[in-house]
C-alpha cells in the first residue's frame, strides 16, 4: 500500500461547482499536512497548510483533515475556470527531518 | 506565503556544457532545501535533500557528480549540472522547508533543455 493515494483524475466539473479532493494515507506518523495547486510548467504554489484534525477555511478553499480515518480533503467552493491545474495533497511526518510525501496529484478542469 | 525564487527560469544550452540553477528563499531561513525533477504529466521526483553546511543527501539513482548541490548559506542553495546531455532536459525545481511553519515552499522551477 502506498503512503499517500490520490486519485489522478482528470476530475471535469462545471463552473460554480463545489470541488472536492481528497487524499488517503497510511502512516499515522504524519502530522503535517499541505494542498498544493499546480499548473502546467509551473512550480507547485501552497494552498493551505495545517496540523489539526477539522477544518480550515482560506476564502474559497476548505482543508479538511480526519486523522482517525487517515484521510484529508480539500473544499473548493464556487469553482472557477482559473482554478483548472492539478492538484498535489502532501504530508509531513512528526520527525520534521523526514521528506514530506507527496500524492500523484489530481487534475482538475472547470468547465465554463 | 513566503517566497522561493528560482534562476534561470529556462535555459537551452548545448551537450555538454554544465548548467547551474540558484534557488534562493527570500523571506525566511532554509536550513534544508529540496531538488525536483518533473517530467510532462509526471510526478514530482525527489533528487535531494540539501542542507546548508553539510553535503547534500541523493535519493537512489540520483548521480551525486552529474548533479551537484551546493546549499552555501540558509538562503541558497544551487544545482549544477555537470556536462549536460538530452537526456538531463526536464523541469527541475527547488523547495525549502520552513521550520517555523512546518511546511514547504516551492520556486517557480527551470526548464532545462538540452541539444
Amino acid at each position: 500500500q502506498k503512503e499517500v493515494e490520490q486519485d489522478p483524475g482528470p476530475l471535469s466539473v462545471p463552473e460554480g461547482a463545489i470541488v472536492s479532493l481528497n487524499c488517503t494515507y497510511s502512516n499515522s506518523a504524519f502530522q503535517y499536512f499541505m494542498w498544493y495547486r499546480q499548473y502546467s510548467r509551473k512550480g507547485p504554489e501552497l494552498l493551505m497548510y495545517t496540523y489539526s484534525s477539522g477544518n480550515k477555511e482560506d476564502g474559497r478553499f476548505t482543508a479538511q483533515v480526519d486523522k482517525s480515518s487517515k484521510y484529508i480533503s480539500l473544499f473548493i467552493r464556487d469553482s472557477q475556470p482559473s482554478d483548472s491545474a492539478t492538484y498535489l495533497c502532501a504530508m509531513i511526518p512528526m520527525n520534521r527531518d523526514d521528506k514530506i510525501i507527496f500524492g500523484k496529484g489530481t487534475r482538475l478542469h472547470i468547465l465554463p | 506565503g513566503a517566497v522561493v525564487s528560482q534562476h534561470p527560469s529556462w535555459v537551452i544550452c548545448k551537450s555538454g556544457t554544465s548548467v547551474k540553477i540558484e534557488c534562493r528563499s527570500l523571506d525566511f531561513q532554509a536550513t534544508t532545501m529540496f531538488w525536483y525533477r518533473q517530467f510532462p504529466k509526471q510526478s514530482l521526483m525527489l533528487m535531494a535533500t540539501s542542507n546548508e553546511g553539510s553535503k547534500a543527501t541523493y535519493e537512489q539513482g540520483v548521480e551525486k557528480d552529474k548533479f551537484l548541490i551546493n546549499h552555501a548559506s540558509l538562503t541558497l542553495s544551487t544545482l549544477t549540472v555537470t556536462s549536460a546531455h538530452p537526456e538531463d532536459s526536464s523541469f527541475y525545481i527547488c523547495s525549502a522547508r520552513d521550520w517555523r511553519q512546518e511546511t514547504q515552499y516551492f520556486g517557480p522551477g527551470t526548464r532545462l533543455l538540452v541539444l
